[in-house]
C-alpha cells in the first residue's frame, strides 16, 4: 500500500525564521509526482510546491523549498523567513504517475508567531 | 466563478437524515474529485469522475454514500441515514483532465451529525 507519513503534528517558528516540516512516503513506483498543501482556516487547500520524481533537483517557489531524497523516500518542506501568514496545516501528498489520486499525509499544524 | 465552489459550507443534521452535498468545479475542468477530512486526519479519497468515463468509486465508504455528476460539471455528493461518523468536512477538486495533476481544491462543507 502506498502511504504518506507525517511525524510532526504541530510545529511552530517565529516570524523570519526557518522551519522544516517532514514527510517520508511508501510506495514501489518509480515515477510519481509529490506534493505539499497549505490549508488556511478558510479551509480551502492551496498548492504550495510540487516535485516530479524523476528530477533530480530540488523544487523551488520563492520561500519555499524542498529536499526530496529518493531514495530514503523523503520529501521535507523547508519555508525561510517565515510570515504570519504562513499560519496554517500543511500536507504532503502523493500521486503515482498512471493515476489520478492523491494520497495524502496526516498534516502538520504549523503557527508562525511574531 | 473563478474557483471552486462548493455549497452548502456548513450543514449540520440529525442522525438518520439524507444529507446532499454540491460542488461547481472550474468551468472548462473535465475531472472532478470528492475528499472527505476527518479531525485530525489528512484527506481521504471518496470518489473520481473523468469526462463521460463512469466515475472511480473505489473510495466511498458505504453504500449510504453516492455521488453524480450532471452535464459534466455539477457534482453533488448524497450521504444517505447519516451517522455521527459522518461528520468531516467535504472537499471537492477539479483539474483540467486527466493526469493533469494540479488539483483545485474548493472551501468544503463542514457537515455535523448530531
Amino acid at each position: 500500500a502506498q502511504t504518506v507519513t507525517q511525524s510532526q503534528p504541530e510545529m511552530s517558528v517565529q516570524e523570519a525564521e526557518t522551519v522544516t516540516l517532514s514527510c517520508t512516503y511508501d510506495t514501489s513506483e518509480n515515477n510519481y509526482y509529490l506534493f505539499w498543501y497549505k490549508q488556511p482556516p478558510s479551509r480551502q487547500m492551496i498548492l504550495v510546491i510540487r516535485q516530479e520524481a524523476y528530477k533530480q533537483q530540488n523544487a523551488t517557489e520563492n520561500r519555499f523549498s524542498v529536499n526530496f531524497q529518493k531514495a530514503a523516500k523523503s520529501f521535507s518542506l523547508k519555508i525561510s523567513d517565515s510570515q504570519l501568514g504562513d499560519t496554517a496545516m500543511y500536507f504532503c501528498a502523493f500521486m503515482p504517475y498512471n493515476t489520478d489520486k492523491l494520497i495524502f499525509g496526516t498534516g502538520t499544524r504549523l503557527q508562525v508567531f511574531p | 466563478g473563478a474557483g471552486v465552489s462548493q455549497s452548502p459550507s456548513n450543514k449540520v443534521t440529525e442522525k438518520g437524515k439524507d444529507v446532499e452535498l454540491r460542488c461547481d468545479p472550474i468551468s472548462g475542468h473535465t475531472a472532478l474529485y470528492w475528499y472527505r477530512q476527518s479531525l485530525g486526519q489528512g484527506l481521504e479519497f471518496l470518489i473520481y469522475f473523468q469526462g463521460n468515463s463512469a466515475p472511480d468509486k473505489s473510495g466511498l465508504p458505504s453504500d449510504r454514500f453516492s455521488a453524480e455528476r450532471t452535464g459534466g460539471s455539477v457534482s453533488t455528493l448524497t450521504i444517505q441515514r447519516t451517522q455521527q461518523e459522518d461528520s468531516a468536512v467535504y472537499l471537492c477538486a477539479s483539474t483540467f483532465g486527466p493526469y493533469s495533476n494540479e488539483q483545485f481544491f474548493g472551501p468544503g462543507t463542514r457537515l455535523t451529525v448530531l
